[in-house]
């Protein structure tokens, strides 16, 4: 079954309102969870990694202010694009390692489902 | 600037033919080099690589990572038109955590 869960998995909004999404793992803690984006026919690009306690850490050239990323527990990352705009429609996806430590590295990851986010 | 490339970026088959998916890259601090195959969401997790020239093997689909040549090849043999997906390669590095992706593949196995 699911480890990763995503929610929610499609959400169409209007130009200048902000969405959340919340990307949770369900049977094991995640001290770290990476978002990433995809446009069609495009691989996933990696946009920034989320740490349980502290800041995310961005990609270059994804805005910060406009990506606000969340990971408030061990289990819960949420990613808000706030005043989104037609061009922040895309798919989002989160991923998760299980594992909270150094040997952690090589596990793989575990991603959740997936947002399709439309802006209108 | 780290890359991981993969080629073709797209790929036309008849259902019976045996494909090899290919994934270069060039990173600092390699650690691991996973592939994964991605149909409608999320992508699932094929195989990972950390050794040179040892073969991973899963029913039809086999792996094996060439460190010196900094390549990795995905090959599926008797291809079924379920294998149609976009097949992903990702590269993690020693320094940090992240899982860098190649540009994919997407196969399409005819009938």
């Amino acid at each position: 079954g699911a480890v990763v869960s995503q929610h929610p998995s499609r959400v169409i909004c209007k130009s200048g309102t902000s969405v959340k999404i919340e990307c949770r793992s369900l049977d094991f803690q995640a001290t770290t969870m990476f978002w990433y984006r995809q446009f069609p026919k495009q691989s996933l690009m990696l946009m920034a990694t989320s740490n349980e306690g502290s800041k995310a850490t961005y990609e270059q050239g994804v805005e910060k202010d406009k990506f606000l990323i969340n990971h408030a527990s061990l289990t819960l990352s949420t990613l808000t694009v706030t005043s989104a705009h037609p061009e922040d429609s895309s798919f989002y996806i989160c991923s998760a390692r299980r594992g909270a430590f150094q040997s952690s590295y090589n596990s793989p990851l575990h991603f959740g489902n997936g947002t399709r986010l439309t802006v209108t | 600037e780290d890359k991981v490339v993969q080629s073709p970026l797209s790929l036309v088959v008849h259902e019976g033919d045996t494909v090899t998916l290919n994934c270069s890259y060039e990173v600092t601090n390699f650690r691991s080099l996973l592939w994964y195959k991605q149909e409608k969401k999320a992508p699932t997790f094929l195989f990972m690589l950390t050794s040179s020239g040892i073969e991973k093997k899963s029913g039809r689909l086999s792996s094996i990572l060439d460190k010196k040549e900094l390549f990795s090849i995905l090959n599926i043999t008797a291809t079924q038109t379920g294998d149609s997906a976009v097949y992903l390669c990702a590269v993690v590095k020693n320094t940090g955590n992240q899982f860098y992706f190649g540009t994919g593949t997407s196969l399409t196995v005819i009938p």
